[in-house]
């Protein structure tokens, strides 16, 4: 039983770059977050899925996109990477909207 | 918008000694969860308050829920180094809503 599970744990990229972060669940949750976390900000919430099917803009959604692949998995990408994307981001989920979290390991991006 | 602060940002006491840290919202919660994240860490549920007024214990931690549903204390009583890292309060002002998480406090403790 993993929880949740994010790769890559560490990237870097170049302005300009895409890329996606994979998040993956195996606790039969309805609900998946994607947060990021800078120094002296706590977490705020970019994306998040309700329910599969479901996806809803959070506090900081602009630059970013998300996919809810199917219930275990949660993705978010990219498009176009800028330095002020360079911070921790995390994945988490939880049986539904506002339950308990659980969060993925974290992923350190950095954008050059 | 949800406005959700913590005192204090940072704390550093001697082991031993005890810790408090409060979170306070502008508005009426419905509910307020606790969670710590060690060091290089990820953040890990602590505890959930309801009712106005709770208070929950777990082992040398006490959580409170205050009286008007718009702040909340976390009590750390005799700290040990593994108590080190830090404590965010996450925020719903009505049911069905997300978490809006406090900027956290940043416990050191000094062996």
């Amino acid at each position: 039983n993993a929880g949740v599970t994010q790769t890559p744990k560490f990237q870097v990229l170049k302005t300009g770059q895409s890329m996606t972060l994979q998040c993956a669940q195996d606790m039969n949750h309805n609900s998946m977050y994607w947060y990021r976390q800078d120094p002296g900000m706590g977490l705020r919430l970019i994306y998040y899925s309700a329910s599969e099917g479901t996806t809803d803009k959070g506090e900081v959604p602009n630059g970013y996109n998300v996919s809810r692949l199917n219930k275990r998995e949660f993705s978010l990408r990219l498009e176009s990477a800028a330095p002020s994307q360079t911070s921790v981001y995390f994945c988490a989920s939880g049986f539904a909207l506002g339950e308990k979290l659980f969060f993925g390991s974290g992923t350190q991006l950095s954008v050059l | 918008g949800q406005q959700v602060m913590q005192i204090p940002q940072y704390q550093h006491v001697q082991e031993g000694e005890d810790f408090t840290t409060y979170c306070n919202s502008s508005t009426t919660l419905s509910n307020i969860q606790w969670y710590k994240q060690r060091p290089g860490g990820h953040p890990v549920f602590l505890i959930q308050l309801v009712k106005s007024g709770e208070v929950k214990k777990q082992k040398r931690l006490t959580f409170q829920f205050g009286e008007a549903k718009k702040n909340s204390s976390l009590h750390i009583t005799a700290t040990q180094t593994t108590d080190v890292g830090t404590y965010f309060c996450a925020v719903i002002a009505r049911p069905g809503q997300n978490f809006v998480f406090g900027p956290g406090t940043r416990l050191s403790v000094l062996p």
